[in-house]
């Protein structure tokens, strides 16, 4: 069964350096997206990309991230200069097409920003 | 803002009983509903969905209800086996956009 794959299962980094999160979405989907949880809380939606665009991105998405679908299978979220606010799991997920159809989620990334 | 709440954080129900979990919405502008599962250490997996021009979709041993004009909705699982011991969210989105808002989740433990 096609899966959403998602590098590296863990990631620890120094606050203010950059990190990449990678995502390997199925294969025949067109739409991605990020999302977050931070422990103990609820899962939070960061944005959302489309036809080499992004298509929603909530207020948690600032200048600091960014997203790329650099060739025709990873998508990447990067994250210019961390915060120790940005610890949380991050999720990647596709659809095959817009509203209306299931998301599908990769297993996450743990972010830890010391 | 909790444009979902899941009030009951956690629930326990025997083996072979229906496992009833609850959501609440606020907002008046979602209009497609989707449950999911996790497991620890795990992305949250797909369980069903309802459009808001429904109010029942089925799928198995789950049932998902909705109840537009209470702005609630409710996951029944008959039933209820100690593999679907795991973490149950509640998710919406609304007719602006593709964004997923979801819940704090529901702990549901079956025991044997």
């Amino acid at each position: 069964e096609p899966e959403v794959t998602q590098t590296p299962s863990h990631q620890v980094t120094q606050m203010g350096q950059e990190v990449i999160l990678r995502c390997v979405p199925i294969s025949n989907h067109l739409y991605f997206y990020w999302y977050r949880q931070i422990l103990g809380q609820k899962v939070e939606f960061l944005v959302s990309f489309y036809n080499n665009e992004i298509s929603e991105k909530s207020e948690i998405f600032d200048d600091q991230f960014s997203v790329e679908r650099p060739d025709g299978s990873n998508f990447t979220l990067k994250i210019r200069s961390t915060k120790l606010e940005d610890s949380a799991m991050y999720f990647c997920a596709s659809s095959d097409a817009g509203r209306f159809n299931e998301q599908f989620f990769g297993p996450g990334t743990r972010l830890t920003v010391l | 803002d909790q444009q979902v709440k899941q009030n009951s954080p956690s629930l326990s129900v025997q083996e072979g009983r229906i496992s009833i979990l609850n959501c609440d919405y606020t907002n008046s502008m979602f209009d497609y509903f989707l449950w999911y599962k996790k497991y620890p250490a795990e992305g949250p997996t797909f369980l069903i969905s309802i459009s808001s021009i429904k109010d029942k979709n089925e799928d198995g041993r789950f049932t998902v209800f909705l109840n537009k004009s209470a702005k609630h909705l409710s996951l029944h699982i008959v039933p209820s086996q100690p593999g679907d011991s795991a973490v149950y969210f509640c998710a919406a989105s609304a007719n602006s956009g593709y964004a997923l808002n979801f819940g704090k989740g529901t702990s549901l433990l079956v025991t044997p």
